[in-house]
């Protein structure tokens, strides 16, 4: 396992249409979190997985945003009628257990044009 | 919301030497980590010091932590070119759910 997955690396889309990133995690690693990071500022936390629960969400994840964990192992996430503003990195880590330090990924970069 | 700063926001300097940044955060934490991302990429874990830990060590790198001032430090000695990238602080705040709360980073470029 060479760590945190991500699927596509890049993306561009036209506005309004939807789109789905895939996460994999480390195979050990229980939890699973998503953040947006935008130019020039930090990553902002979005939703969290321990298992395949939903724990967290940030008040960023609109009802446009989903995300899942199915089977507590990958994860995905789901923005519907892409609007400009979601142009973004989508960055996706995972820890072993809270306060362990975590393991990201390369990130989605989404363009919606 | 942003749980840490980090100052300065951007930092330039030659190959060979040291660069500091700091970190300040809000609330009580767990631990305090620190990450690098080279542009456009993911973020890579350096170091992470525990509340009750003043000072950590990994290679080049120093990290301090002032609980009583919410603060920490990150000193990267003798600085190499390949050093250049943005350097984020994230808290894990206690009692909580432990989901790192990013600042807004320090842009460090080294010049050769």
């Amino acid at each position: 396992d060479t760590g945190v997955s991500q699927d596509p690396r890049h993306k561009i889309t036209k506005r309004g249409q939807n789109v789905t990133f895939r996460c994999d995690p480390i195979s050990e690693h229980n939890r699973l979190y998503w953040y947006r990071q935008t130019l020039g500022q930090g990553p902002e936390f979005l939703t969290y997985f321990q298992n395949e629960a939903q724990l967290e969400k940030s008040r960023l994840l609109s009802d446009r945003f989903s995300a899942e964990r199915p089977k507590g192992s990958f994860s995905t996430l789901e923005i519907q009628r892409t609007e400009q503003g979601d142009s973004a990195m989508y960055l996706c880590a995972s820890s072993s257990r809270g306060g362990s330090g975590y393991t990201f990924g390369s990130g989605t970069r989404l363009t919606v044009v | 919301s942003q749980q840490g700063e980090e100052d300065p926001q951007a930092l330039s300097i030659q190959e060979g030497e040291n660069a500091t940044m700091n970190c300040s955060y809000k609330t009580s934490i767990n631990n305090l980590q620190w990450y690098r991302q080279n542009s456009g990429r993911g973020l890579v874990h350096l170091i992470l010091i525990r509340s009750n830990e003043r000072e950590k060590h990994s290679g080049r790198l120093r990290v301090t932590l002032d609980t009583s001032k919410k603060s920490s430090s990150l000193l990267i000695t003798a600085s190499r070119a390949a050093d250049t990238a943005s350097y984020f602080c994230a808290t894990d705040a206690s009692g909580g759910s432990y989901i790192p709360t990013f600042g807004r980073g320090t842009s460090l470029i080294v010049h050769p």
